[in-house]
């Protein structure tokens, strides 16, 4: 089964960017995954679906600020000109066989 | 536009049962699966399971086997997630969300409480 490693935290000053990571596990590297954005007391929120070729569909709305790329086994979410909202918990998502979904443990990001 | 719209807030006591609606909108119902998630507090999202409503077909993820049912009704384009043999950790705010991971519902918060 497909695990998605994500780190608990990062943090980023406002205005910089931060670049956010999640690691396919071994044997899986070619699968693509969705980035969600989860701000404190909300729903998650679709941002891209990344796939594989390192092309990505945006969600509605999403700002050019968020892109996403990849190198290997690694999936990128990087976000420009850090807003204070853009604070939240960030969670990487992919597709198992039989249309499973597997979560990353999401990273919280903290705008400093 | 496309809307997930989720019944209310549960509040039940261990070992009941809970069913939730997700009653879709703004595209055809049939064309995607519905996929359940739950996130309990302070917690991160886990997948409990999906339907396809076309066909009926369900998969559930192993830990909740026998506990979780999905079920739909076409003519109201609506989806519904029982939870059964509820305990205090499935306290937790579930969420319908449509298969391509773009749209989801706003969440029903399910407390299990003696």
């Amino acid at each position: 089964q497909v695990v998605l490693t994500q780190p608990p935290s990062a943090s980023a000053s406002l205005g910089t960017s931060v670049k956010l990571t999640c690691t396919l596990s071994s044997g899986h590297i070619s699968y693509a995954i969705a980035w969600y954005q989860q701000q404190p007391e909300k729903g998650p929120r679709f941002l891209m679906k990344l796939n594989s070729d390192g092309s990505h569909i945006k969600g509605d709305g999403i700002p050019d600020r968020f892109s996403g790329y990849i190198s290997g086994a690694e999936r990128y979410l990087t976000i420009s000109s850090l807003q204070s909202d853009d604070e939240a918990d960030y969670y990487c998502q992919t597709w198992d066989t039989g249309a499973y979904w597997v979560f990353g443990i999401g990273t919280r990001l903290t705008v400093l | 536009q496309v809307q997930l719209m989720q019944s209310g807030a549960e509040v039940r006591k261990p070992g009941a049962s809970v069913k939730v609606s997700c009653k879709t909108s703004g595209y055809t119902f049939t064309d995607y699966s519905i996929h359940w998630v739950r996130q309990a507090p302070g917690q991160g999202l886990e997948w409990m399971g999906w339907i396809n409503p076309h066909s009926g077909a369900k998969n559930y993820a192993q830990r909740f086997h026998g506990r979780v049912t999905l079920t739909r009704d076409t003519s109201i384009s609506t989806v519904y997630m029982e939870l059964s043999r509820l305990r205090s950790d499935d306290t937790a705010v579930y969420y319908c969300a449509r298969g391509d991971s773009k749209s989801w519902g706003q969440g029903t918060l399910v407390t299990v409480s003696s």
